[in-house]
């Protein structure tokens, strides 16, 4: 079975501080890596990728991949309460017609004023 | 990143009646998924779409129950037929752009069986 685990939360953080969110899977043959932000009642939308290890900033967000590992973070920096949603992680494994992304159940982030 | 329109955006169904959700989107992609979306669970893919042949289902979906048209690279249908109770969830439309891997997702369909 092949899994993506993260800690379903709450993750409660102060209105300014770093949020960091952490992903763990099992499949080595991943080679893609997706951070979603879900509000309640909408659909996920995509926040960051990262392919290489290393990390990969954008804005206040920053991604981290260790493949030796199998972890993959989310950083958020100067957290707004805007930042209050489930954020998904996601792991792509190339199949014959593309990638396939398996989901983890989400980690619930709560930014407070 | 491509815009996609789902339809309908909700709905309340009878036990053993079908609905049929609809995914459209603006530019041809190479690739379209159907997902569920559980109460309080992440998102579990159904199948992959594929544009003039028979959808790939994963394990504990089946045609019979989730049958998946795609007639061209902008449209595909995804049926939940003899509804119960436990078909009711969130279903979402997925696309990733030609030569992409990222995946964008419609606003879904949350669909309650009564």
């Amino acid at each position: 079975q092949k899994e993506v685990e993260q800690n379903s939360g709450p993750l409660s953080v102060p209105e300014g501080a770093i949020a960091s969110l952490n992903c763990t899977y099992s499949d080595r043959g991943s080679q893609s890596f997706f951070w979603y932000r879900q509000y309640s009642g909408k659909s996920p939308e995509l926040i960051m990728f990262i392919y290489s290890n290393g990390d990969k900033e954008d804005g206040r967000f920053t991604a981290q991949l260790n493949k030796a590992s199998q972890y993959v973070s989310l950083l958020i920096r100067d957290s707004q309460p805007s930042d209050s949603a489930t954020y998904l992680c996601a792991v792509g494994v190339p199949t014959g017609g593309g990638n396939k992304l398996t989901f983890g159940t989400g980690t619930q982030l709560k930014v407070e004023l | 990143s491509a815009v996609i329109s789902q339809k309908p955006s909700r709905d309340i169904c009878q036990r053993g009646t079908s609905l049929t959700i609809q995914c459209q989107v603006d530019s041809q992609v190479t690739m379209m998924f159907w997902y569920r979306q559980q109460p309080g669970q992440s998102l579990t893919l159904i199948a992959t779409a594929n544009q003039g042949s028979e959808a790939t289902y994963e394990s504990g979906f089946v045609i019979d129950k989730f049958p998946i048209s795609r007639p061209n690279l902008t449209f595909s249908t995804l049926t939940v037929s003899n509804m119960s109770p436990e078909d009711s969830s969130i279903y979402l439309c997925s696309v990733r752009d030609r030569g992409g891997t990222e995946a964008f997702f419609g606003q879904g369909t949350r669909l309650t069986v009564v």
